[in-house]
């Protein structure tokens, strides 16, 4: 079955420092792959995502890139801010071989992420 | 707007009590989704509809849980005869269609006690 890996956590930066937040998954088909992010108190909201293979999500600095030949999706910022401290979440959605999906989320279990100024 | 809300927020239940738990979507979603996480981990899937059609339910962990949503607007999910085990948030998540951004809400903390 489809599974996500995330390194283990939690991770602890200064600000402004360089993050990185690995990610590799397992699937049977053609996933679309997310980063959600759930900051203290509040619910999980999508962060970026990739639906093929070298595409690149990027959203508030955070990038990630889509390598089907590492199966990975991790997760990078060149510079951390305080209000980035959150728990982060790898998730992929797969696509049969017919291409389509209903948008099942598979997620990793959680990277937490700690900045201090 | 409104995002997707669910009570209640936080819920104790007494084993064996029977729990359920309601989700109201945003307006217009046709895709709602039930996911449960544990302390720690990340969601895993329960199950999905599509408007009123429950189309995979293949995440329920046992025959106690329940999800349904008639209308095609509000769900529930209800689980009979909790278990510790069950102690868990319970998270609801809504889209357009699928398989179109999800929009989670803040989920319900159940304590089973």
């Amino acid at each position: 079955g489809d599974s996500v890996t995330q390194m283990e956590g939690p991770v602890t930066l200064s600000e402004e420092a360089f993050l990185t937040i690995n990610c590799t998954y397992t699937a049977t088909g053609y996933p679309s792959l997310f980063w959600y992010v759930q900051y203290p108190g509040e619910g999980l909201q999508l962060l970026l995502k990739a639906t093929k293979a070298d595409d690149k999500g990027s959203n508030k600095g955070f990038e990630a890139t889509y390598r089907k030949e590492t199966t990975s999706f991790h997760l990078e910022k060149g510079s951390v801010q305080v209000s980035d401290s959150a728990v982060y979440f790898c998730a992929l959605s797969d696509r049969g071989a017919g291409g389509t999906s209903y948008g099942k989320l598979t997620f990793g279990q959680g990277t937490i992420l700690t900045v201090h100024p | 707007g409104a995002g997707v809300s669910q009570s209640p927020r936080y819920k104790v239940a007494k084993r064996g009590q029977d729990v359920a738990l309601r989700c109201d979507p945003i307006s217009g979603h046709v895709s709602l989704f039930w996911y449960q996480q544990a302390l720690g981990q990340g969601p895993e899937f329960l199950t999905y509809f599509q408007n009123e059609a429950q189309l995979d339910k293949s995440g329920l962990p046992s025959d106690r849980f329940f999800a349904e949503r008639p209308e095609g607007s509000v769900s529930t999910l209800k689980i009979q005869r909790t278990q510790q085990e069950d102690s868990a948030v319970y998270l609801c998540a809504s889209s357009l269609g699928s398989p179109l951004e999800q929009f989670f809400g803040p989920g319900t903390r159940l304590t089973v006690l």
